[in-house]
């Protein structure tokens, strides 16, 4: 399968415990974005990179949440202190730079926080 | 920024009938409008896109419309069939560099 693969599949964490969530983007993308879903919603954008700049953040972005692309690849979603209103879905997704390149998603992480 | 409203939020249809889900955008400057198809438990696919220089499109039993004076857009799904049963989101996005604003989606269920 050489789509947008996301590792964990499934989180569960105390409230208080930072998480760490890993997206691997089709490999010759260089836009990797990072959006959040909660039941019954569509996908709120998080995040996103062109290689390894990341060039914009939604307001939804707390301070709690940072995201990296080190070397234009992979890229890292971490949630400090988590809280219950993280809970939700995370995914990501990718595409390739130009006007209106589909995206393309991962499967996503399923985020509890007890 | 980008607001877009999606409607109905449900849609129950017979088998074999047409299903309609219309969204509206805020941002004259939009000018891409994917929609994708969210079965349980599973990625968003897209389904099909349509850019601003376009009215209409089309791929076998879908199709979308795109208004832009009103500023709204419609997927267009014919002879319904159980496995369409979905959510469907809408989408759109001012510009090339900018990320995609979605709807809040429609539960899409074909009774058979």
């Amino acid at each position: 399968d050489t789509g947008v693969s996301q590792d964990p599949r499934h989180k569960i964490t105390k409230r208080g415990q930072n998480v760490t969530f890993r997206c691997d983007p089709i490999s010759e993308h260089n836009r990797l974005y990072w959006y959040r879903q909660t039941l019954g919603q569509g996908p709120e954008f998080l995040t996103y990179f062109q290689n390894e700049a990341q060039l914009e953040k939604s307001r939804l972005l707390s301070d709690r949440f940072s995201a990296e692309r080190p070397k234009g690849s992979f890229s890292t979603l971490e949630i400090q202190r988590t809280e219950q209103g993280d809970s939700a879905m995370y995914l990501c997704a990718s595409s390739l730079q130009g006007n209106n390149s589909p995206l393309h998603f991962g499967n996503g992480t399923r985020l509890t926080v007890t | 920024g980008e607001n877009v409203e999606q409607h109905p939020s449900t849609l129950s249809v017979q088998e074999g009938d047409s299903a309609v889900i219309k969204c509206t955008y805020s941002d004259s400057a939009s000018n891409y409008f994917p929609w994708y198809k969210q079965e349980l438990g599973k990625r968003p696919q897209l389904i099909i896109d349509i850019r601003s220089n376009v009215g209409e499109k089309k791929d076998q039993r879908i199709a979308v419309t795109l208004n832009k004076t009103a500023k709204h857009f419609s997927l267009h799904i014919t002879e319904t069939q159980p496995e369409d049963s979905a959510v469907y989101f809408c989408a759109a996005t001012p510009s090339g560099n900018t990320p995609l604003v979605f709807g809040k989606g429609t539960r899409l269920s074909v009774i058979a």
